[in-house]
């Protein structure tokens, strides 16, 4: 079975400054996705960005980019230039290509403050 | 506009009183997920469905059963609710094959008394 650890329950950051947010995950699959996903305080789920495992190119999505190093399992999210609309979940997600079921597997999430 | 719509967006309940929460896209998708959402756990999938009558449990579904009549909607019911099914309820949608994006529902807030 597949499993996200997201080791930072929270953190902070100063506007304008630069936050990185980390998650490892574990599988015995080749192919799969990775996901963040933004919860900010109206609960809902926001997409920020995703990885596809066999693109050794990191994502980025304007702010947001990602360390994706595939042989540690592991899957950062950097936040740069942080805004205070940035406060919120994040939550690390993992899906693997085959199978059925499409679920996402959810990391416990990181509680991101940015502070003024 | 593409969504995916749940009501109620919060209900509180007692012990043994059957309820049902609705979930509805109008995006024509033929995946539906349910999610429950709890502090310190992140999301977990109870129920998913991969097209009409086609419907599998997740890694939680004791306590809930769906059911996918029609290609839009994906109710979860809840035969006879407890406290521990106090939780934050997300449905989600996404057209078929492992390369498309999920869409969220904006969330239901259950309380089990």
């Amino acid at each position: 079975a597949q499993t996200v650890t997201q080791s930072q329950p929270e953190m902070s950051v100063q506007e304008a400054e630069t936050v990185t947010l980390s998650c490892t995950y574990d599988t015995s699959e080749n192919n799969y996705y990775l996901f963040w996903y933004k919860q900010p305080p109206s609960r809902q789920m926001i997409l920020v960005i995703r990885q596809e495992a066999y693109k050794q190119q990191n994502a980025t999505e304007n702010r947001f980019s990602v360390n994706f190093q595939k042989a540690a399992k592991s899957f950062s999210l950097k936040i740069s230039d942080s805004q205070l609309g940035d406060t919120a979940m994040y939550f690390c997600a993992f899906m693997k290509m085959r199978g059925g079921s499409e679920k996402l597997v959810f990391g416990k999430g990181t509680k991101l403050t940015v502070n003024p | 506009e593409a969504q995916v719509t749940q009501n109620p967006r919060y209900l509180i309940t007692v012990t043994g009183k059957k309820l049902t929460v609705t979930c509805s896209q109008n995006m024509n998708h033929e995946y539906m997920s349910w999610y429950r959402q709890d502090p310190g756990l992140g999301l977990r999938q109870i129920y998913y469905s991969m097209n009409v009558e086609v419907t599998d449990k997740g890694d939680v579904p004791e306590g809930y059963k769906v059911s996918r009549k029609e290609k839009r909607n994906f109710p979860l019911i809840l035969e006879s609710p407890s406290p521990n099914q106090t939780s934050l309820y997300f449905c989600a949608s996404k057209r078929g094959g492992a390369t498309y994006e999920q869409y969220f529902g904006p969330g239901t807030r259950l309380t089990v008394t």
